[in-house]
């Protein structure tokens, strides 16, 4: 089962950054945090991820909080390609389960 | 060329028939995996291979059947087909290890509709 929760649904306006929460207070030391998306029906893509200091790579930032019980998937400036629906997932270190909860389907709209 | 390769990528077909999903990646992954999402969108795994070898088998029912030929193919073969296997099934791969980052990379996914 997943060990994350996310809120359902958000929506941002194109160009905004879009801020998307996930809790995961059951994390343990060794598990990381990664981020999906599915964009429509096509194959999940992975985002980003992170142990306990904060990530940026050219898609996003990713935002984990000092007692790593939650986290922030952050994208700068939103636009209508980033709609999807965004998966915030915890693995261990060389973890094989990754386990894709509902997720929170981001709507960026013009 | 693309990553994760899954085919077919739409298959109709009647209850009761037997059928196959090929996948196959050339990123050199030792581990590869099959997701179901059904109609509501929940994506779950169902097997995963490493090396050839079957590490993860999710009470998947016995009519599903992954073959590993070797490590940059895993076929998903279906017998007896049922209403509830509609679905699309995603194929994906990963590098697990400690100097490597786990992602998985995944197929566009294959849809399949029984009738």
């Amino acid at each position: 089962d997943a060990k994350t929760t996310q809120p359902p649904s958000m929506d941002c306006a194109e160009g905004r950054a879009a801020n998307l929460p996930c809790n995961h207070s059951t994390i343990s030391g060794n598990e990381y945090v990664y981020w999906y998306r599915q964009i429509h029906s096509q194959g999940p893509q992975y985002i980003i991820h992170g142990l306990k200091n904060n990530e940026t790579n050219e898609m996003a930032s990713l935002i984990i909080t000092e007692d790593r019980k939650s986290s922030t998937l952050i994208l700068p400036h939103a636009t209508l390609r980033d709609t999807a629906v965004y998966y915030c997932i915890v693995l261990h270190t060389g973890g094989f389960k990754t386990i894709f909860g509902a997720g929170t389907r981001l709507f960026v709209k013009a | 060329d693309t990553a994760v390769s899954q085919t077919p990528k739409y298959l109709v077909t009647q209850m009761g028939n037997d059928k196959s999903i090929k996948c196959e990646q050339n990123l050199g992954h030792d581990t590869m995996y099959w997701y179901k999402q059904d109609s509501k969108k929940f994506l779950k795994i169902m097997f995963s291979y490493n090396n050839k070898e079957l590490i993860i088998n999710e009470t998947v029912p016995n009519r599903f059947s992954p073959k590993s030929p070797d490590k940059a193919h895993l076929n998903l073969h279906i017998n007896s087909l049922e209403l509830g296997d509609s679905a699309v099934y995603f194929c994906a791969s990963s590098q697990v290890g400690s100097e490597n980052t786990g992602e998985l990379f995944f197929g566009e996914g294959s849809r399949l509709t029984v009738l």
